[in-house]
Formats: structure tokens, C-alpha cells, sequence
């Protein structure tokens, strides 16, 4: 499976941005980065997806490099609600629909 | 509501065993997933099915975890024989087709094994 590299925790303040960084090395021309979250004691939750343009919705941006070989989740003014566990996750052909998540990055909010 | 729901919230199960695990995905959607969540640890996958068609089976962990959508719709993922190394979270997601569509996940079952 696919695997993308995270770091195991970031910290921010409240109503700053937050800039999540994902590398995924070995992606190939067709592969989607999907981004998820998970609240405590909730299931994963879809934040966002693309594959070469930078990509926009109401919950964050995702800035995809150049090369495809990492890519940023960025929260425009984080809140409380956002603190979870972010999983960046490398979706191709290969993989069908199936979703591999890492152990991803615990993002800690402070008021 | 319009979720995935799935039952019950929490199982308690003593050694050896049976135990059924409910899901219900949300109207219409396709696809069908299983997954598996130790403590600290990401989701790991189980199982698909797409309709009532168990494509993937490949991330169940022994022949004692067994999964059905026998109508296309609710599922159940069913573990015979549990043992300790079976307590985790198991979650259902489901979606509206293959590839690059959105999971929506439910909330989970936490099944603990004593």
C-alpha cells in the first residue's frame, strides 16, 4: 500500500493558521492525496482531495506541489473544533477505493 | 439522521465468544467498508463490498472474522472465537461508488475482549 509520512504532532493557536505537511515520495501520475480527520471518539471525517491543482473547499485549502511529492493541508484560522488527528492518505488505481491511513498528525489547538 | 449508524457502540465480550457487528450505510450508497482501530493507531482496513459483492477481503486478519451484505444495504462484520488481540474500534463506511468519492464513516463499535 501506499504510504505517506507525516510528523506525529503539531501545535497552533487558536484563530491562526495551521499548515499540515504530508510527504508522499512515491506517488505516481494518477494518484489522489485525500485528506481525513478524526475527532475524539468519532470516525475519520473526508476533509478535502486532489490530485494536481491546488484545491479548495469550506472546511481548508490543499497546496499540492510541483513534483506531487508532498503536498499541505492548511486550515485557514483554526478553532477548538479542528484539534483531531489529521491523516493524509495516498488514493491510486492500485488501492481501489480502499483507504490506508498512517498514524497521521495529532493537531493540538490552544485557546 | 442520514449517517452511517452502526450497533452497538460498545461490546463487551469474554474469551471465545461470538460476536456481531452492525452497520447500516447511508441510502444508496454503493460501496461498503470495514476497518479496524487498535488504541493510538490509524484505521487499518478489513473488507469491501461493493452492492452485496464482497470484493476485498484481503485485510481480514484470520478466518475467524467473517463480513456480509447479503441485500446490498446492512452489513455485519461477525468475529467467531474472539480473543484479547480483537478489542479495538471497528468502524463502517460507506460510500457512493469507486474511486475518488468521499467515505462517510460512523462512528464505530469499541468491541473489548476480556
Amino acid at each position: 500500500d501506499a504510504k505517506t509520512t507525516q510528523p506525529n504532532s503539531m501545535e497552533s493557536n487558536e484563530e491562526e493558521p495551521v499548515h499540515l505537511p504530508c510527504n508522499h515520495s512515491t506517488i505516481s501520475g494518477t494518484d489522489y492525496i485525500h485528506w481525513y480527520r478524526q475527532l475524539p471518539s468519532q470516525g475519520p471525517e473526508y476533509v478535502i482531495h486532489g490530485l494536481t491543482s491546488n484545491v479548495n473547499n469550506r472546511m481548508a485549502s490543499l497546496a499540492i506541489a510541483e513534483d506531487r511529492k508532498s503536498s499541505t493541508l492548511i486550515l485557514h484560522r483554526a478553532t477548538l473544533r479542528d484539534a483531531a488527528v489529521y491523516y493524509c492518505i495516498q488514493l491510486g488505481e492500485t488501492s481501489g477505493s480502499r483507504l490506508t491511513f498512517g498514524e497521521g498528525t495529532q493537531l493540538t489547538v490552544n485557546p | 439522521g442520514a449517517g452511517v449508524s452502526q450497533s452497538p457502540r460498545y461490546k463487551v465480550a469474554k474469551r471465545g465468544q461470538d460476536v456481531a457487528l452492525r452497520c447500516d450505510p447511508i441510502s444508496g450508497h454503493v460501496s461498503l467498508f470495514w476497518y479496524q482501530q487498535a488504541l493510538g493507531q490509524g484505521p487499518e482496513f478489513l473488507t469491501y463490498f461493493q452492492n452485496e459483492a464482497q470484493l476485498d477481503k484481503s485485510g481480514l486478519p484470520s478466518d475467524r472474522f467473517f463480513a456480509e451484505r447479503p441485500e446490498g444495504s446492512v452489513s455485519t462484520l461477525k468475529i467467531q472465537r474472539t480473543q484479547q488481540e480483537d478489542s479495538a474500534v471497528y468502524l463502517c463506511a460507506s460510500s457512493l461508488g469507486r474511486g475518488h468519492t468521499e467515505a462517510f464513516f460512523g462512528q464505530g463499535t469499541r468491541l473489548t475482549v476480556v
